[in-house]
């Protein structure tokens, strides 16, 4: 399957810092999408990004798929903004329309 | 807000036991998944459902049965639960082409199961 790699794993950030979180995959995909999992376990959608840009309030994100990344920016970061981002990719296959996650960069914003 | 329940939200259950997961959405979506999330592995699937009574394996089925009757729910089955089974379960739903615009998946609220 596809292996997606996001970096960094872990990041602590003071309120009111910018951040850029990467994710790598390792071929062509049909869809990309960016979510963000809660300390309640909540998985929200941030992004669908097959490629482009896309800008969602203090959220941006920008897809390059012919070099095979993504990036997230997160600016004027809040405390709200902690928990886990996770980028997925898919790619049709076998599995049909299955999303292929990456291990998360775990995000925590300090007051 | 997508609306997909799932229930129960948590479950303690012994091995050898039958588990049932139930995955149900208001958004009359084709299709629905069954990810489990564990540490170190991020989520994977484990069944998906292109349609009622259309279903397929992903990459973690074994130990897994699921059905769909309705389109609306979505059932998983852990036969006979064992530990490696100790997880937290997440249901997703999309609507593809050529009925939807773009596959985006949506996931419930997820269902945290441990198998002692």
């Amino acid at each position: 399957g596809i292996q997606v790699e996001q970096s960094p794993p872990d990041l602590i950030l003071q309120e009111g810092a910018n951040s850029t979180l990467r994710c790598n995959f390792s071929d062509s995909v049909n869809n990309l999408q960016w979510f963000h999992q809660n300390p309640w376990g909540q998985l929200i959608n941030l992004f669908y990004i097959p490629s482009g840009t896309k800008q969602n309030g203090r959220l941006s994100a920008t897809t390059v798929a012919t070099e095979r990344y993504s990036l997230l920016y997160i600016s004027s970061s809040q405390t709200t903004d902690s928990g886990v981002y996770f980028c997925a990719v898919e790619r049709y296959s076998n599995s049909g329309y299955a999303l292929n996650f990456g291990k998360g960069t775990s995000l925590l914003v300090t007051p | 807000d997508a609306g997909i329940t799932q229930s129960p939200r948590h479950k303690v259950t012994e091995t050898g036991t039958p588990v049932t997961l139930r995955c149900h959405q208001t958004e009359n979506h084709r299709y629905m998944y069954w990810y489990r999330q564990d540490p170190g592995h991020g989520l994977r699937l484990i069944h998906y459902s292109y349609g009622v009574k259309d279903t397929d394996k992903g990459e973690v089925s074994d130990g897994y049965s699921v059905s769909r009757s309705k389109t609306e729910d979505f059932l998983l089955t852990l036969e006979s639960a064992t530990s490696s089974q100790t997880s937290v379960y997440f249901c997703a739903i999309s609507d593809p082409p050529p009925s939807g615009d773009y596959n985006e998946q949506f996931f419930g609220p997820g269902t945290r199961l441990t198998v002692l």
